[in-house]
């Protein structure tokens, strides 16, 4: 497929446990974009990447969200320690190089009990 | 306060009729502006995409920014049951970087 892709699309999760949350940029897309929207709300910024570089990473709202793209392609989401405020979806979506469109994937929707 | 306001609604309105959706925002270094689209379980599509002020046609879809007064607009011509969706805005100083959205305005377009 040529959109951006997300796994899994549906996690549930004990409270404490660990997730890791993965997206697939469209190819060749430089920019990648994660996002938390809670229900009800619009989506807000977590991190950004460029290729491999984290360039920003002041909407992460703990040190327990952490994020990673090694090889300027995939990106992976990891919240250690989950807690029930983390329920959300998280939205991954990728630009260009021009950064002007940023598509987004399907989400993933996060339960934590 | 925040950075963009929306009227989430919700919205509901007959089919054929004009649906007019608007956004306030406080930033004034805000040049690029969006309007997404999201279906429920889905991720936002986007609808149309402005650069500084003036006007974006594109079908039955017409954007409007007026920076002067910090306010945008997405017009809707003959609604459609199919437009039924959230409907989002979302601006950033420049390129490439982060989307700062507001909370979205649900609609139900009724047949």
């Amino acid at each position: 497929g040529a959109g951006v892709s997300q796994s899994p699309r549906y996690k549930v999760a004990k409270r404490g446990q660990d997730v890791a949350l993965r997206c697939d940029p469209i190819s060749g897309h430089v920019s990648l974009f994660w996002y938390q929207q809670a229900l009800g709300q619009g989506p807000e910024f977590l991190t950004y990447f460029q290729n491999e570089a984290q360039l920003d990473k002041s909407g992460l709202p703990s040190d327990r969200f952490f994020a990673e793209r090694p090889e300027g392609s995939v990106s992976t989401l990891k919240i250690q320690r989950t807690q029930q405020e983390d329920s959300a979806v998280y939205l991954c979506a990728s630009s260009g190089e021009d950064g002007n469109e940023q598509f987004f994937g399907p989400g993933t929707r996060l339960t934590v009990l | 306060q925040k950075e963009v306001e929306q009227d989430p609604g919700p919205l509901s309105v007959p089919e054929g009729a004009i649906v007019s959706l608007n956004c306030t925002y406080s930033n004034s270094a805000f040049q690029y502006f969006m309007w997404y689209r999201q279906y429920s379980r889905k991720g936002p599509e986007l609808l149309m995409y402005t650069y500084s002020s003036g006007n974006k046609e594109d079908g039955r879809f017409t954007a409007q920014v007026d920076k002067s007064s910090k306010y945008i607009s997405l017009f809707i011509r003959d609604s459609q049951p199919s437009d039924s969706a959230t409907y989002l805005c979302a601006m950033r100083e420049q390129a490439g970087t982060a989307l700062i959205f507001g909370k979205g305005t649900t609609l139900s377009v009724s047949s």
